[in-house]
């Protein structure tokens, strides 16, 4: 069944190391996202993707970077240079070309860094 | 600036009564805006939206109202059910160039009492 997986679900990660989160979809969604969510807070953009070999920054992407080789995947990577990444990171997708759609969103993964 | 607000941190409301919880924003280029409903580590899961050119929108037992003059909009649940016990988030969307790309409210910690 269709749908958006994101892995692992829990991951730790020590100080002044790089960490790929996955994030693959087999909705044939064009657009894909990743979000952060922090306690007490609302889901915050991180990049969006709207096609393969295309992504924009969202309002926090300092720290992290992405890449989009393939429509169905989108992985994140926390580098050393986010100074506060432990949080609750979530993947969504989207049809990009609809006006009015949802976007559905994966499982997420938690990061704490330890 | 938080462009999306949700201004009520929790709301507790009895089984069989009325949930409304509100949100407000501030971006006039808004014109899509959603409901997602999220349980604890897990995904936000869509609920219902309402496009600009509608000031109302149902679907059972949740209603979305818009009032755009005072860039406010509620979601209405009745009869409230313990099941619905759940954080709900608005989230607005911008036509143009940032089509696509959500922003969320900081949420609203709905407990339904039996």
């Amino acid at each position: 069944d269709g749908g958006i997986t994101q892995s692992p679900k829990y991951l730790f990660r020590k100080e002044g190391q790089n960490v790929t989160l996955s994030c693959e979809q087999n909705l044939n969604h064009d657009a894909m996202y990743w979000y952060r969510q922090d306690p007490g807070q609302g889901l915050r953009l991180i990049y969006y993707s709207q096609i393969v070999n295309d992504f924009q920054k969202g309002d926090i992407a300092e720290g992290y970077s992405v890449s989009r080789e393939k429509k169905e995947s989108f992985p994140l990577t926390v580098t050393s240079a986010q100074k506060n990444p432990t949080a609750f990171y979530l993947c969504a997708s989207s049809i990009a070309v609809s006006a009015n759609t949802e976007a559905f969103f994966g499982q997420g993964t938690r990061l704490t860094v330890v | 600036d938080q462009q999306v607000k949700q201004n009520s941190p929790s709301l507790s409301v009895q089984e069989g009564r009325i949930s409304i919880l509100n949100c407000d924003y501030t971006n006039s280029m808004f014109d899509y805006f959603l409901w997602y409903k999220k349980y604890p580590a897990e995904g936000p899961t869509f609920l219902i939206s309402i496009s600009s050119i509608k000031d109302k929108n149902e679907d059972g037992r949740f209603t979305v109202f818009l009032n755009k003059s005072a860039k406010h909009l509620s979601l209405h649940i009745v009869p409230s059910q313990p099941g619905d016990s759940a954080v709900y988030f608005c989230a607005a969307r911008a036509g143009g160039t940032s089509y696509g790309k959500l922003t969320f409210g900081q949420g609203t910690i709905l407990t339904v009492h039996p």
